[in-house]
C-alpha cells in the first residue's frame, strides 16, 4: 500500500517560513491535500490539489508537489499556526485515502 | 453550508459492536458525486481513513479493517452509519466523518468528531 512520510516535528520562530514536507514514492502523480488540525478540534482543509487554498485560508498557506516529495509552506508563521499537519491523497491502486503520520509545527 | 455530526454511544466494551451516525445538511447523498467518509484518529495520533460511501452505493472500505467494518447510509434522514464490530481497546479514538469533494477529492467539510473509549 502507498506510504506517506512526514517528520514528526518541525520548529521555527514567528515571522519565519516552515515547510513541512510529505513524501511518497513518485507522489507528483498525485493530488496532495493539506490539513491543520490543532488540540481538541477536527482536521481544517488549508490546502487542495497539491496548491490550492480553500476560502478563508490565509495566502501564507501554499503548496507544491514535484519528484518525491509534496510541500507545505507557511510564510510569516504566527503563533496561531502552531498545530499538526496532515498530508492526504487517494491511492488509485488500493482505492484507499492516504494519510501521513502528521508534523507538529512549534512556533517558537 | 455544509454541516456534518457523529453520534453514538462514548463507551463501549471488548468485543461489542459499535454504531455511530453521522448526520449532516447542506447536500443530498441522492446527488451525482456526493460521497461521505469515516476517519478516527487514536489520542495523539495520526488520522487513519476506515470508510466512504458514494451517492450510487458504491462502498470502499480500510484494507486492514475491512472484515470489521459496513457503511450505509439513509438518503431520507441526511444519514450515514458506519458499523464496527469486535471492538478492541486499541479503537478507542475519536471519529470524525467528513464530505470529499467527489470520490477522489479533499476532505472539504469534517464534523467535530465523537470520541469512543473502549473499556471493560
Amino acid at each position: 500500500s502507498y506510504v506517506l512520510t512526514q517528520p514528526p516535528s518541525v520548529s521555527v520562530a514567528p515571522g519565519q517560513t516552515a515547510r513541512i514536507t510529505c513524501g511518497g514514492n513518485n507522489i507528483r502523480s498525485k493530488t496532495v491535500h493539506w490539513y491543520q488540525q490543532k488540540p481538541g478540534q477536527a482536521p481544517v482543509l488549508v490546502v487542495y490539489d497539491d496548491s490550492d487554498r480553500p476560502s478563508g485560508i490565509p495566502e501564507r498557506f501554499s503548496g507544491s508537489n514535484s519528484g518525491n516529495t509534496a510541500t507545505l509552506t507557511i510564510s510569516r508563521v504566527e503563533a496561531g499556526d502552531e498545530a499538526d499537519y496532515y498530508c492526504h491523497v487517494w491511492d488509485s491502486s488500493s482505492d484507499h485515502v492516504v494519510f501521513g503520520g502528521g508534523t507538529k509545527l512549534t512556533v517558537l | 453550508q455544509v454541516t456534518l455530526r457523529e453520534s453514538g454511544p462514548a463507551l463501549v466494551k471488548p468485543t461489542q459492536t459499535l454504531t455511530l451516525t453521522c448526520t449532516f445538511s447542506g447536500f443530498s447523498l441522492s446527488t451525482s458525486g456526493m460521497c461521505v467518509s469515516w476517519i478516527r484518529q487514536p489520542p495523539g495520533k495520526a488520522l487513519e481513513w476506515l470508510a466512504r460511501i458514494d451517492w450510487d452505493d458504491d462502498k470502499y472500505y480500510s484494507t486492514s479493517l475491512k472484515t470489521r467494518l459496513t457503511i450505509s447510509k439513509d438518503t431520507s434522514k441526511n444519514q450515514v452509519v458506519l458499523t464496527v464490530t469486535n471492538m478492541d481497546p486499541v479503537d478507542t479514538a475519536t471519529y470524525y466523518c467528513a464530505r470529499p469533494r467527489g470520490r477522489f477529492g479533499e476532505l472539504h467539510d469534517w464534523g467535530q468528531g465523537t470520541l469512543v473509549t473502549v473499556s471493560s
